[in-house]
Formats: C-alpha cells, structure tokens, sequence
C-alpha cells in the first residue's frame, strides 16, 4: 500500500530565506507526482507535476526534484515571500491505475514572517 | 481560480441524514473525481467518473455514491452520515487525452459538518 510522508509537518522562516520541503513515498512504482498548494479553508492549487520519466520540473522561483529509485521528491522554494504561505501538499499518481487514484501526504503548513 | 465550482460552501447535518453536494467542471473536461479531506490530513480519493462511468473507488463505504452527467457536472451523495463524515470535500476535473494523464484542476471545495 503506497504511503506519502511529508516532512515537517510545520515550518516557519523568515522572508527571503531559501527552503526545502520533503515528501517521500514508499512504492517507487509511480506514474507522477504533483506538489500542490493549499490555502486556509480553500481547495488546491496545482504547482509543479514531475513525470515519473523526469527529474525535476520549474515553475518561477519553485523547483521540484523526483528521485524515484529512492522514493523521495523536494519542492525548494527560493527567496520566500509572506504570500508562500500555505499548507504544501505532495501527491503521486498510482503506476497504472485510475487518473483520479492520487494518494496524498498530510501536507507542510509553511509559515513565512515578514 | 480554475474554472471548478462547488455548492454549498458550507453545510450543516444531523447523523443519519443525507447529503447532496455538487461539482461543476472546467469546460471541456470529461473527468471528475471526489476527495474527502478531513482537518490535518491530506485529502483521500473517494471515486472518480469519467463519461459518466464510474472509473475507479477508494475505500469508502457504498453510502458514498456519486454521479456524472452529460454536461459533465456532478455530484456526492452520502447516506445515512456519521460524524466522521465531517471534513472538506473537493472535487477535481481534468481531461484525459492520448498524451495520458492530465492535471487535475480542484474546485474550492464543500465544508460539510455532521453533529
């Protein structure tokens, strides 16, 4: 049964530090995986989605590595701003089964102080 | 915003009652899925539906039941509710195509409380 752990559950960082956040999966049998943002009481917003043929994708000041053989996968988030914060969530899409199969880790609430 | 809405926002029930919640897609998107997300978890797949098919469960019990229909809105039904059932429910579309595998576009999501 694959299982998504996300490390730390909580961080908090002053503006315009440089950080990292883990999610690592224990079936490396994935077909992607998708880091997601979600605000307070709010539904999802897609960031970055990394194919499990690739090893990492950018989008502006975010950067996503996928190490599959390992099962773990990084979201580095650069010069953070106060608008980061968020709850960051880390899903992977089961190797052959439905599109809509994501398995979800408990997510990151990221805090950043101005 | 990503052109997924749901209704209610917000919604109040008593155990054992019945609950409809509704999910509106993206134009042109032929696949919708549910998740339920209870408070401090991630979100857990419940059944996804595509051309109005259901296409694939998670493990929730039959009193979770949906529907797709040809405009490709669609909707959550939970009987006989439990207290647990009280969590966010997100709805995601998205369209599957010969490339695979799409990115699912959530909707904002029904704040569903049981008492």
């Amino acid at each position: 049964k694959q299982e998504v752990t996300q490390i730390p559950a909580a961080l908090s960082v002053p503006e315009g530090e440089n950080l990292v956040l883990n999610c690592s999966f224990t079936d490396s049998a994935i077909y992607n995986l998708q880091w997601f943002r979600q605000d307070p009481g709010k539904g999802l917003t897609s960031l970055l989605l990394i194919q499990s043929s690739q090893r990492e994708q950018t989008s502006g000041r975010l950067n996503a590595s996928l190490d599959k053989s390992s099962g773990r996968s990084t979201l580095y988030i650069a010069a953070s701003q106060p608008g980061d914060s968020a709850t960051y969530l880390c899903a992977v899409s089961r190797y052959g089964g439905s599109q809509g199969n994501l398995i979800f880790g408990k997510g990151t609430k990221l805090s950043v102080k101005p | 915003e990503t052109g997924v809405t749901q209704s209610p926002t917000h919604l109040i029930k008593t155990r054992g009652q019945q609950v409809t919640l509704r999910c509106s897609s993206q134009s042109g998107h032929n696949t919708v899925s549910w998740y339920q997300q209870a408070l401090g978890q991630g979100p857990q797949f419940i059944f996804q539906y595509y051309r109005e098919e259901e296409n694939g469960r998670g493990n929730f019990p039959p009193r979770f039941s949906g529907l797709q229909f040809p405009n490709y809105s669609s909707e959550l039904n939970v009987n006989a509710l439990e207290l647990d059932d009280s969590a966010l429910y997100l709805c995601a579309s998205s369209q599957v195509s010969l490339r695979g595998r799409e990115t699912q576009y959530f909707g904002p999501g029904t704040r569903l409380l049981v008492l």
